[in-house]
């Protein structure tokens, strides 16, 4: 069955360091996203990715990078990670004939 | 700026009681608005409303769409304790991303 698969599950690094968080999906999915959910925000987009070498930044994109060298993989990079970004992180994909997105199962990040 | 508001933020009921969930839009190239329902996992996908005043159903839950009005109404009828959720709303647009509300809390007591 086809599915989106983010690793790791759950991640706790330190200030000022590097991380990236995978997505991987077998939807064969040509939109994919990456979302940050925190307690009275719901869903905030960070950025999303229409195709392979596209990419493109979402309301709350600062200090997030994003790569796309395949359709089935995009990474999120936090290239010094603060402590505003302890959240938890949510990989999307979808077809884009509809707008419904599947999304996975997460990963909770704290930095300290 | 675009934006989606659902109310209320949390909601108390017990079993048996029906419950209308509330979500209004303000979004550019608005093309479809969506539910999900989030328990302590990823959301899972609930509707997809596209056109005014058609009612989508399934089971115990039902959503329409008023695209004059801006808004979306989920009920839920006869709810159980697995009820128990957040629930998203969020409003689709034609560049295939969507804005998401902050969601309704949803606790239904035995």
């Amino acid at each position: 069955d086809a599915e989106i698969t983010q690793s790791p599950r759950h991640k706790i690094t330190e200030t000022g360091r590097q991380v990236t968080l995978a997505c991987h999906q077998t939807w064969n999915h040509n939109n994919m996203f990456w979302y940050r959910q925190d307690l009275g925000h719901g869903l905030r987009l960070i950025h999303y990715s229409y195709g392979v070498q596209d990419t493109n930044k979402g309301e709350v994109s600062d200090g997030y990078s994003v790569s796309r060298s395949n359709t089935e993989d995009l990474p999120l990079t936090l290239e010094s990670a603060a402590s505003s970004q302890t959240s938890v992180y949510f990989c999307a994909s979808s077809s884009g004939t509809y707008n419904e997105q599947f999304f996975g199962p997460g990963t909770r990040l704290t930095v300290l | 700026e675009d934006k989606v508001v659902q109310s209320p933020l949390s909601l108390v009921v017990h079993e048996g009681d029906t419950v209308t969930l509330n979500c209004s839009y303000e979004v550019t190239n608005f093309r479809s608005l969506l539910w999900y329902k989030q328990e302590k996992k990823a959301p899972t996908f609930l509707f997809m409303l596209t056109s005014s005043g058609i009612e989508k159903k399934s089971g115990r839950l039902s959503s329409i769409l008023d695209k004059k009005e801006l808004f979306s109404i989920l009920n839920i009828t006869a709810t159980q304790t697995g009820d128990s959720a957040i629930y998203l709303c969020a409003a689709g647009r034609g560049n295939n991303d969507m804005r998401f509300g902050a969601g309704t809390r949803l606790t239904v007591k035995p």
